[in-house]
This record gives C-alpha cells, structure tokens and sequence, in this order.
C-alpha cells in the first residue's frame, strides 16, 4: 500500500462546478499536512496547509480527519485557472521530510 | 528576494554516464531537499541537506549522493545512469529545520537517460 494514495482523475468539470478531492495516508503518526498545486510541466506549490479543525482559503477548504487517515480538498465555483494537479502531502512523524501523493488531475472547462 | 534556481534545465545522457545538477537556495533558507518526479507521479523524497550535512535519505541508492555548500547551495550527483533515472528533479529549500510549510521548489531539471 502506498503511503499516500490519491484519486489520479482527471477530473473535468465545467467552470462554477464544486469538486472534492480524496486523499488516504497510511502512517497514523503523520503530524502535518498539505495540499499542493503543480501546473503542466510547473514546479509544486503550496495551496494551503490541512488543519484538524479544517481550513479555509476563499474557494478552498480543507479538511482532515485522523482517525479515518483521511485529507480532503473542496474547490467551489471552479474557476478556468484552478486547471492544475493537486499533490496531497503528509509529513510523518519525526522525520524531514515529505511525502507526496501521485496528484489529482483537475481541467475546468468553460 | 530570488526564489530556487536549479540549472540544467533540460539535459540528456546515456546510460552510465553520471550527470550534476545545481540548486541555488532561496535566500535566508538553509535547509535544501532534493526530488526525483517521475511522468505521471508525485515527487519522491531524495534527501536533504542542512548546514551541510545529510538530513534525511528517501529509498534511493548510493548511486544518489549530494553536496551543500557554505552559502547553502547544493548539487545533485548520480553516477552509472539508468533509463528509469529519467525525471525531473526538483530542488526545495527551506528558512529553518524542518520548515516544511515554507518549502520553495524551483522549476527542476528535466533529465532524460537514453
């Protein structure tokens, strides 16, 4: 089982669409949490940090759940420009670095 | 205040042959982790360097190894290339240890083995 298992999609949804990402890790130590967002041939960057509590960032919320292991990402009112892949991202406990999952393909159609 | 530069941005070998690629930390980040993305995948963790020192290794073999440099920039080494080292590499750096929320990625190096 992979350490970080997402939907690969692709998602198509027409612009102003709501769509829910998916995310599973499988270390129930893991201690941080982040969804990341890489355009075509692009570098990975942050779109917001996942909070027990759940988060939100203008059209974003995220949500974490840690007795199912479980990360989500609601994007409401899609906008053609949130076409991207988006990486969820799970720190284990008491180590460097960061572990990503193989990303979600999102393409907003007009 | 400059983000992550890696050069190469696009290089190509041969199999067995070994190849560097260079990261230049964001500046006031000390801390550089190293990725290897393969087509289609999320990027896998490398290793990591901190005031000069390995941090952190993922599961990739010795054939990987790295360098920080006083100013905290950082190379990428990987010897007797293989076709599957084909990926791009994409360098991060951070202001402090672990830092993670603020790791800046730069644009990688796309490496193709033939």
């Amino acid at each position: 089982r992979k350490e970080v298992e997402q939907d690969p999609g692709p998602f198509n949804v027409p612009e102003g669409a709501t769509v829910a990402f998916n995310c599973t890790y499988s270390n129930s130590a893991s201690q941080s949490f982040f969804w990341y967002r890489q355009d075509c041939r692009k570098e990975p960057k942050l779109l917001m940090s996942v909070y027990s509590s759940g988060n939100e960032d203008g059209r974003f919320t995220a949500q974490l759940n840690r007795a199912s292991q479980y990360i989500s990402l609601l994007i409401r009112d899609s906008k053609l420009s949130d076409s991207a892949t988006y990486l969820c991202v799970v720190i284990p406990y008491n180590n460097n670095d960061m572990r990503f999952g193989a990303g979600t393909r999102l393409t907003v159609k007009p | 205040e400059t983000g992550v530069t890696q050069s190469p941005t696009h290089l190509i070998k041969t199999r067995g042959q070994q190849v560097t690629l260079r990261c230049s930390s964001q500046s006031g980040h000390n801390t550089v982790s190293w990725y290897q993305q393969a087509l289609g995948q999320g990027p896998q963790f490398i290793f990591q360097y901190y005031r000069e020192e390995e941090n952190g290794r993922g599961n990739f073999p010795p054939r990987f190894s790295g360098l920080q440099f006083p100013n905290y920039s950082s190379e990428l080494n990987v010897n007797a290339l293989e076709l599957d080292d084909s990926a791009l590499y994409l360098c991060a750096s951070s202001p402090r240890f672990p830092g993670a929320n603020v790791l800046t990625f730069g644009a990688g190096s796309r490496l193709t083995v033939l």
